[in-house]
């Protein structure tokens, strides 16, 4: 059983590069979820999406993009990436409004 | 938008002893909330959740409280063990909204049991 699959698990990246970070799910859930975290501040989202073709925002969007294709796949980038970007993304899923939500076991990303 | 609060950052209990952990809301709209336990190096997994048409919740050890009078709600574990030792988030959500879906998490508690 997959679930949720991230790539990659961990990158340092240097300040002002293009950078993309990869979601799928296998579990055909309508509505996927980019959340960060980072020490005392917990997780904050940063995009979501309800359903393959729409995507929304969410507390902490700037520098981010997201696209949704698809219903499997839910790609981050980040398009000249900053210091403050420095963080763990976690991708989640669900399958509904307010059903469990599943992570994936996060991306590890420092930027210099 | 919403905003959760939690409380307290750390805790740290002997084995055996219960823990507590509150969170506060601000949006009277939620009504989804969910408490998630992250172990290190992995995602957040659900443990347990409670709708607003409830007042308390129990699955074992772990209970969940919900006061929407307040819009405050708690994890109660009792009979703690050391592999309760982890990161546990509550968050908040609402439905039938243009907020729809959006969980909002607190900023996570790190629950330390000792042997």
């Amino acid at each position: 059983i997959a679930g949720i699959t991230q790539a990659p698990t961990s990158q340092i990246l240097a300040a002002g590069r293009r950078m993309t970070l990869r979601c799928t799910q296998d579990m055909r859930h309508n509505a996927m979820y980019w959340y960060r975290q980072d020490l005392g501040l917990g997780l904050r989202l940063i995009h979501y999406s309800n359903t393959a073709g729409t995507t929304g925002k969410g507390e902490v969007p700037d520098g981010y993009s997201v696209s949704r294709a698809n219903t499997d796949d839910f790609p981050l980038t980040l398009a000249s990436a900053v210091p403050s970007q420095t963080s763990v993304y976690f991708c989640a899923s669900r399958v509904g409004e307010n059903g469990e939500l599943f992570f994936g076991e996060g991306s590890r990303l420092t930027v210099l | 938008g919403e905003n959760v609060e939690q409380h307290p950052s750390t805790l740290s209990v002997q084995e055996g002893d219960s823990a507590v952990i509150k969170c506060t809301y601000s949006d009277s709209a939620s009504n989804y909330f969910p408490w998630y336990k992250q172990e290190l190096g992995k995602g957040p997994q659900l443990i347990i959740d409670i709708r607003s048409n409830v007042g308390e919740k129990k699955d074992q050890r772990i209970a969940v409280t919900l006061n929407k009078t307040a819009k405050h709600f708690s994890l109660h574990i009792t009979e703690t063990q050391p592999e309760d030792s982890a990161v546990y988030f509550c968050a908040a959500s609402t439905t039938g909204s243009s907020n729809t879906g959006k969980l909002i998490f607190g900023q996570g508690t790190t629950l330390q049991v000792k042997p």
